[in-house]
């Protein structure tokens, strides 16, 4: 059965301080997704990334960073600098194709940037 | 434009009131959801709509009655709550059904039941 797991369930850093989320995930397919999603307070779920198993790259999109690793099933996000507005509750989620038509959501890391 | 929009942003209703949530997306999206969302948890999905055919119902109580008039349009009949149904109750929309298909929140109706 699928899982995610995130093991940190809250994260404080001071501003301009860089944070790292992990993601650790259980999948027995071979084809799948991860997704990162950020949940400010205001309560809407902001997508951020979608990557596929086959793409191992790594993705730089601002001062977002994410690394993707098979061979230790992670898939964790890097802030650079961090600011107040990161401040904000960040899921990590799979999404396998063998017929689950369902997204695995970890429990969430909230985390709070100290200005 | 990834714009999911979901009316009230906020709901207070009785044990015996009847109400109703609504979404609208106009994205050209054929695949429509509905999550639950308790405090401090992830999303737990509820619905699945398809080209506007029930697709996947999560075992909810028929107290939540969804309905997909057209396929830019979702809403969430609401009949007889308890109270431990208070939550965040958000929609999304992805292009096709498929849990690898990236979904599109709206920001949510936060719903109190006293």
């Amino acid at each position: 059965a699928q899982k995610v797991t995130q093991a940190q369930t809250e994260i404080s850093v001071v501003e301009k301080e860089d944070v790292t989320l992990d993601c650790v995930y259980e999948t027995r397919d071979t084809t799948y997704y991860l997704f990162w999603y950020k949940q400010p307070p205001s309560g809407e779920l902001v997508f951020l990334i979608r990557r596929n198993s086959f793409d191992e790259q790594n993705e730089i999109s601002g001062r977002y960073s994410w690394n993707f690793q098979k061979s230790t099933s992670s898939f964790n996000f890097t802030i650079t600098a961090s600011q107040v507005v990161d401040s904000a509750v960040y899921f990590c989620a799979l999404s396998e194709t063998s017929g689950n038509e369902k997204l695995t959501f970890g429990t969430g890391t909230r985390l709070t940037i100290i200005p | 434009d990834t714009e999911v929009t979901q009316t009230p942003k906020h709901l207070v209703m009785g044990m015996t009131n009847k109400k109703s949530l609504k979404c609208e997306q106009h994205m050209g999206h054929r695949a429509m959801y509905w999550y639950k969302q308790k405090a401090k948890k992830p999303p737990e999905l509820m619905f699945v709509y398809s080209y506007e055919k029930l697709s996947i119902n999560e075992s909810v109580p028929s107290r939540f009655s969804p309905e997909c008039p057209n396929s830019s349009l979702l809403n969430l009949h609401l009949h007889a709550l308890q109270p431990e149904d208070s939550a965040l109750y958000l929609c999304a929309s992805s292009q096709d059904k498929g849990s690898w298909r990236t979904q599109y929140f709206g920001p949510g109706t936060r719903l109190l039941v006293l």
